[in-house]
């Protein structure tokens, strides 16, 4: 049962480079987001997908992109990295939020990113 | 745009008292979540609220939801050190696909 799959767990980067964190799931889930934790903020809706090929701004998408080329992948890239994205990044997934589906969410482990 | 406010953001309490956490939204939200987070861990599902009324109960917790006050609560009854997480609430405004989550509030129970 590996449910949703996040890498790198960690990473390091220096101001101004570029990575992308990987977000899969196993059990074909249309709706998958991305959200960062830090400290006294709660978690935090960066970017959201309703399935493949659409995406949506969260609450705070300023420096990443998304994409949702296939139904199991939801990868978040940051374009130029900066200090005040060192987080940690969840991506978590649901069948859906509309109609009788709960739309709970299933979490990944997280990656934790330091930005230099 | 909802927010959702909990408090307190820290409780520490004693094991075998009763206590309840408050998760305030600002916005007509048509369903409430709880989630529990261990320490360097990711988030683990307690709770969906879909209803007005709503009460859910699995072990020493119950989370229940008012529509019309906005607010949810989480008690926990008799609580334990095994109870000792970080609790979050979120909330969905109607017909949106964005949860929305609280600042969380940190549980530490002590014999």
């Amino acid at each position: 049962n590996a449910g949703v799959t996040q890498t790198p767990k960690f990473q390091v980067l220096k101001t101004g480079q570029s990575m992308t964190l990987q977000c899969a799931q196993d059990m074909n889930h249309e709706y998958m987001s991305w959200y960062r934790q830090d400290p006294g903020m709660g978690l935090r809706l960066i970017h959201y997908s309703v399935g493949a090929g659409i995406t949506d701004q969260g609450e705070v998408p300023n420096g990443y992109n998304v994409s949702r080329s296939t139904t199991e992948d939801f990868p978040l890239r940051l374009l130029s990295a900066a200090p005040s994205q060192t987080s940690v990044y969840f991506c978590a997934s649901s069948y859906n939020l509309q109609g009788a589906n709960t739309g709970e969410l299933f979490f990944g482990e997280g990656s934790r990113l330091t930005v230099l | 745009e909802l927010k959702v406010e909990q408090n307190p953001l820290f409780l520490s309490m004693q094991e075998g008292k009763n206590y309840t956490i408050y998760c305030n939204y600002s916005t007509t939200s048509d369903r409430l979540y709880w989630y529990r987070q261990d320490p360097g861990k990711s988030l683990e599902s307690l709770f969906v609220l879909l209803s007005n009324g709503a009460v859910k109960q699995e072990g020493r917790l119950m989370a229940s939801l008012d529509t019309k006050a906005r607010l949810s609560t989480l008690h926990i009854t008799a609580a334990v050190h095994d109870l000792s997480a970080t609790y979050f609430c979120a909330g969905r405004t109607y017909y949106t696909d964005k949860l929305i989550f609280g600042t969380g509030t940190r549980l530490q129970v002590f014999p």
